[in-house]
C-alpha cells in the first residue's frame, strides 16, 4: 500500500463547478501536509498548507482528518486556469516529503 | 526569490555510463531532496540531504547515490544508468519544519 494515495482522475468539470479531492495517508507519524500544483511539463508549486483546524486561500479549502487520515481540498468556481494536477504531500518527522500520485482535474467551458 | 537550478534540462546518455546530475540552491536552505517522476507513479523520493555530508535513503535508492559537499548543491549520481532509469528528475529544497519545497525545473533524463 502507498503511503500517500490519491484518486488520479482525472476529474472533468465544467467552469464554475465545485470540485473536491482526498487524499489518504498510512503514517500517523505524519507531521505536515500541503497541496501543490503542477502544470504540464513543469515543476510542482505549493498550492497551500494544510492546517489542522481547516484552512482557506480564496476560492481553495483544506482539510485535514487526523483520526481517519485524510486530507482534502476543494475548489470552487472552478476556472479553465485550475486545470493542472494537484499532489497531496505529506511530511515525516524527519522532514521526508512525500508526495501522492496526483489527480488530475481537467476544467472546461 | 528562492532559485534551484537543475543543470541540464534535457539529457541523453547510454546505458553502463556513469550520470551526475547537479542541483544548485541559492536561499541557504538545510534541506534538499532527489525525486523522478514518472506516469502514474508520481514523484517518487530518491534521496534526501538535511545537512552537508547528510543523506537518508529514500523509498527507491537503487542505483543512484549522492553527494552534498556544500550546501547550496546536491548531486545525484547515476552508478551505471539503465534503460529503466529514463525518467524526469526533480530536484528541491526547503529550510525544514513546516516550510515549502521549492523545485528545480526538472531533468529528463533518457538512457538508451
Amino acid at each position: 500500500r502507498k503511503e500517500v494515495e490519491q484518486d488520479p482522475g482525472p476529474f472533468n468539470v465544467p467552469e464554475g463547478a465545485t470540485v473536491a479531492f482526498n487524499c489518504t495517508y498510512s503514517n500517523s507519524a505524519s507531521q505536515s501536509f500541503f497541496w501543490y500544483r503542477q502544470d504540464c511539463r513543469k515543476e510542482p508549486k505549493l498550492l497551500m498548507s494544510v492546517y489542522s483546524s481547516g484552512n482557506e486561500d480564496g476560492r481553495f479549502t483544506a482539510q485535514l482528518n487526523r483520526a481517519s487520515q485524510y486530507i482534502s481540498l476543494l475548489i470552487r468556481d472552478s476556472k479553465l486556469s485550475d486545470s493542472a494536477t494537484y499532489l497531496c504531500v505529506v511530511r515525516r518527522d524527519t522532514d521526508k516529503l512525500i508526495f501522492g500520485t496526483g489527480t488530475r482535474l481537467q476544467v472546461f467551458p | 526569490d528562492v532559485k534551484v537550478t537543475q543543470s541540464s534540462r534535457y539529457l541523453v546518455k547510454r546505458t553502463g555510463e556513469k550520470v551526475f546530475l547537479e542541483c544548485v540552491q541559492d536561499m541557504d536552505h538545510e534541506n534538499m531532496f532527489w525525486y523522478r517522476q514518472d506516469p502514474g507513479l508520481g514523484l517518487r523520493l530518491i534521496y534526501f540531504s538535511y545537512d552537508v555530508k547528510m543523506k537518508e535513503k529514500g523509498d527507491i535508492p537503487e542505483g543512484y547515490s549522492v553527494s552534498r559537499e556544500k550546501k547550496e548543491r546536491f548531486s545525484l549520481i547515476l552508478e551505471s544508468a539503465s534503460t529503466n532509469q529514463t525518467s524526469m528528475y526533480l530536484c528541491a529544497s526547503n529550510p525544514g519544519g513546516f516550510t515549502e519545497a521549492f523545485f528545480g525545473q526538472g531533468t529528463r533524463l533518457t538512457v538508451v
